[in-house]
């Protein structure tokens, strides 16, 4: 069965530096989010991207944070310079069709630990 | 924006019973509301969507029902087993947002 895969599973880093996130979407799916889960608590929409560009996003998601569909397997979330409060699962999830339309496949998410 | 609340007491029950969690809404009214499993340390996976015009959706044992004058949704599992033992999370689009809101979930345990 297609599944949307992550990398890397969990990452470690120290405040201010960068990371980048890897989400490979469902081959056929049209719309990827990013969502992040600190621990313990909700799971929290970031940012979409359709049609190569960002189609909404949530106040979280500042200037710090930037998403990109480099090729046409791979979506990128990147954090310019992490802060403590970064720390998180970072899921990644896409749609076939519009919102409305069906399900949001997520994947096992990468977990960051800013340290 | 819309706010979600969902039970966040733990849910414990025997195995074979009819386990119901509760969703409620403030504000706006979704055109459709979604539930989502959650296991420790994974994404959640999609269980069931009802719409706005459906009073009620089953899939094998689950049972959603969507009440737009309570702005509530319930979801049921009968004949629980062991194996349904997760968080469950509910899902809607907040206003003036087509991407989904989750709300914080209810872990439920079934016990053998």
């Amino acid at each position: 069965e297609p599944e949307v895969t992550q990398t890397p599973s969990h990452q470690v880093t120290q405040m201010g530096q960068e990371v980048i996130l890897r989400c490979v979407p469902i081959s056929n799916h049209l719309y990827f989010y990013w969502y992040r889960q600190i621990l313990g608590q909700k799971v929290e929409f970031l940012v979409s991207f359709y049609n190569n560009e960002i189609s909404e996003k949530s106040e979280i998601f500042d200037d710090q944070f930037s998403v990109e569909r480099p090729d046409g397997s791979n979506f990128t979330l990147k954090i310019r310079s992490t802060k403590l409060e970064d720390s998180a699962m970072y899921f990644c999830a896409s749609r076939m069709g519009a919102p409305g339309t069906g399900e949001l496949f997520f994947g096992e998410g990468s977990r960051l630990t800013v340290l | 924006s819309q706010k979600i609340e969902q039970n966040s007491e733990a849910l414990n029950i025997q195995e074979g019973k009819t386990a119901t969690l509760t969703c409620n809404y403030t504000n706006y009214s979704p055109a459709y509301l979604q539930w989502y499993r959650q296991d420790p340390g994974r994404g959640p996976v999609f269980l069931l969507l009802i719409r706005e015009n459906e009073k009620e959706k089953r899939k094998e044992r689950l049972k959603v029902t969507f009440d737009t004058t309570l702005k509530q949704s319930l979801f049921h599992i009968t004949a629980s087993q062991p194996a349904d033992s997760a968080t469950y999370l509910c899902a809607l689009p907040d206003m003036g947002r087509r991407a989904l809101t989750f709300g914080s979930g209810t872990r439920l345990q079934v016990q053998p």
